[in-house]
């Protein structure tokens, strides 16, 4: 049931530079599109999160900008730093055939390190 | 204002036992999520409680289930375990109104060996 696909599966930055992670989806009926971080021995924590309404919203270093027409969200950690180092997951909420509701899809993580 | 508070923080069990994890949602906070991830899998939806009650399951069988007790906490039980179920076992509560913005415990390690 692969609605969500994520990429880069992995990705390794140098500090002070841009990390960019895709996803694309196939379902239009998204219509809220988050991103969770989690860190090692952590539960995912919801960083930032956009409505179609809108292409872009920024919350300090990260941004996500959105396609509407590509069916594609990104997200970008500007001036990366070792501490953002962390598996980022997209999880747009569609409807879920095997749930019979909107449900949160998650990809499958992007791991981002970042080195010194 | 406390998290999601989840238990035990490891299991260990042999294929065939039951399995028992506990979560406790944020305060005020009426639904609750059960999910799985295991290795390369990303997050597989479980089950959702709201309000004492079951609204929906994901794809898994019928030996994954759970409850909701009156004061919103929850309880995932595995019966029959096999190996594959060997996973991280995340709990997220939301409040009501904000079904999308949820709130993850630190998980369950469950192995079975």
């Amino acid at each position: 049931q692969q609605q969500v696909k994520q990429s880069p599966q992995s990705l390794i930055v140098q500090k002070g530079g841009i990390s960019i992670i895709n996803c694309a989806y196939e379902n239009t009926a998204f219509d809220y599109f988050p991103w969770y971080q989690q860190f090692p021995g952590k539960g995912p924590a919801l960083l930032i999160a956009i409505r179609p309404d809108v292409s872009e919203k920024k919350e300090g270093r990260f941004t996500i900008s959105f396609n509407k027409s590509a069916k594609q969200f990104s997200l970008h950690i500007m001036d990366s730093q070792p501490g953002d180092s962390a598996t980022y997951f997209c999880a747009p909420p569609g409807w879920y055939s095997g749930a019979g509701s909107y449900q949160l899809t998650f990809g499958k993580g992007t791991k981002l390190s970042v080195i010194p | 204002e406390a998290g999601v508070t989840q238990s035990p923080t490891h299991l260990i069990k042999t294929r065939g036992q039951q399995a028992t994890l506990r979560c406790s949602p944020i305060s005020g906070h009426t639904s609750v999520y059960w999910y799985q991830q295991a290795l390369g899998l990303g997050l597989q939806f479980l089950l959702w409680y709201d309000e004492g009650e079951e609204r929906n399951r994901g794809n898994f069988p019928p030996r994954f289930s759970g409850r909701q007790f009156p004061n919103y906490s929850s309880e995932l039980n595995v019966n029959a375990l096999e190996l594959e179920d060997s996973a991280l076992y995340l709990c997220a509560s939301s409040a009501p109104g904000h079904l999308y913005e949820q709130y993850f415990g630190p998980g369950t390690r469950l192995t079975v060996t």
